[in-house]
């Protein structure tokens, strides 16, 4: 069973289009993240929800919308993309210390 | 400015030899420092946690120090092996309220010759 699901793992799509990024997690963690990883590899966090509340932006554009409809779902919306989004996007998950990361979602604006 | 410096971008070792990679930071206070594993188009796997009051860590072929003075981690890998092979991360978690908030450093890849 995937501990931590992200669906689609392949988006490509045009500049100033509104796109959305789904995860879910199965682990039962209170705790789950959004990173984005850009074309040089480096892994940044972008939000936290705990039980359903956002505890972190870390000076995200507000373009970005993170979404907690419950405990085991969080999905990212994506409004009026920009080249600069491209990147791949990692979801996660933790109870306590350590993070349980998805498989990426692989975005790419034209 | 605050920074994640991790030894370099490469490292290549011979089978067998045990590698040693670096993680340096400054102008941060973690509470834990972690270890996470990536290979290419996967996202990381934890490896190990360190607490900043602890000063080795062990499991298996892995072991990892915490050098809360020097501002600095190691990690090492003996009696390595080609499976060994992937980006290794370093992550301080400054754990504010209700979150484990990581913050990577820029990867080591390590490549493992037969």
């Amino acid at each position: 069973d995937t501990a931590v699901s992200q669906t689609p793992k392949y988006l490509v799509t045009q500049m100033g289009n509104d796109k959305s990024i789904k995860c879910e997690q199965n682990l039962g963690h209170d705790t789950m993240y959004w990173y984005k990883q850009d074309s040089k590899k480096f892994l940044k966090i972008m939000f936290s929800y705990n039980n359903k509340e956002l505890i972190i932006n870390e000076t995200v554009p507000n373009r970005f919308s993170p979404k907690s409809p419950d405990k085991a779902h969080l999905n990212l919306h994506i409004n009026s993309l920009e080249l600069g989004d491209s990147a791949v996007y990692f979801c996660a998950s933790s109870l306590s210390g350590f993070q349980f990361f998805g498989p990426g979602t692989r975005l790419t604006v034209l | 400015s605050q920074k994640i410096e991790q030894n370099s971008e490469a490292l290549n070792i011979q089978e067998g030899k045990t590698a040693t990679l670096t993680c340096n930071y400054t102008n941060y206070s973690p509470a834990y420092l972690q270890w996470y594993r990536q290979d290419p188009g996967r996202g990381p796997v934890f490896l190990l946690l360190i607490r900043e009051n602890e000063k080795e860590k062990r499991k298996e072929r892995l072991k990892v120090t915490f050098d809360t003075t020097l501002k600095q981690s190691l990690f090492h890998i003996t009696a390595s092996q080609p499976a060994d092979s992937a980006t290794y991360l370093c992550a301080l978690d400054l754990l504010k309220t209700g979150a484990n908030n990581l913050f990577f450093g820029t990867g080591t890849r390590l490549t493992v010759i037969p």
